[in-house]
């Protein structure tokens, strides 16, 4: 069965400074997804990743995937408070058949 | 239009009621999915019907009964929940392309339930 796994769960930033989500999973896939859900809101479609060296940017935030790895990177780039949510890998496991990471809380401070 | 919705928003039943939640979306997608979040935790995926037929059904409780009447609309019947079952029940939808370039999924708002 696949195991989609997110670190770190909590981050915790300042304004300004950059940090890197990683998401590991644990069986074949080249199709990754990353989700971004504020406090009781739905998620919100961030990044698609559709094949093995796939990076894909939008403001200050890019993601990459690594489907020989298993590893898909979310680096956030000199971090703004409106970035505070929580983020989710999602891996499509068998069509249609999505998995979620437990998710990354990210806090950023002024 | 990219949007999902979802009706009601929340929703508070008893153990012995029976409610449906409801889902719709006109985007053309031809995939539409239920999932299950509670708190603080991702969501899990319930169904998924893919063409208006039930194509994956995560060992969900019989209590839970989805329904897709036609490719817009998507049915959540409930029927003597437990308390267990409160959380927030997510609707999505996406392009269903045999698996070959498969889109993301986009999410409706989510209707609250509670069950007391």
């Amino acid at each position: 069965e696949l195991k989609v796994e997110q670190n770190p769960l909590f981050l915790s930033m300042q304004e300004g400074k950059n940090y890197t989500i990683y998401c590991n999973y644990s069986t074949t896939s080249d199709r990754l997804y990353w989700y971004r859900q504020d406090p009781g809101k739905s998620l919100e479609s961030l990044f698609v990743l559709l094949s093995n060296g796939a990076v894909k940017q939008e403001g200050r935030l890019m993601a990459s995937l690594d489907t020989k790895a298993r590893l898909s990177t979310l680096h956030i780039t000199a971090a703004v408070h409106d970035l505070s949510a929580t983020y989710f890998c999602a891996v499509d496991y068998n069509n249609n058949d999505m998995r979620f990471g437990a998710g990354t809380r990210l806090t950023v401070k002024p | 239009d990219t949007e999902v919705t979802q009706t009601p928003k929340h929703l508070v039943m008893g153990m012995t009621n029976k409610k449906s939640l409801k889902c719709e979306q006109h985007m053309g997608h031809r995939a539409m999915y239920w999932y299950k979040q509670k708190a603080k935790k991702p969501p899990e995926l319930m169904f998924v019907y893919s063409y208006e037929k039930l194509s994956i059904n995560e060992s969900v409780p019989s209590r839970f009964s989805p329904e897709c009447p036609n490719s817009s609309l998507l049915n959540l019947h409930l029927h003597a929940l437990q308390p267990e079952d409160s959380a927030l029940y997510l609707c999505a939808s996406s392009q269903d392309k045999g698996g070959a370039q498969q889109e993301t999924q986009y999410f409706g708002p989510g209707t609250r339930l509670l069950v007391l």
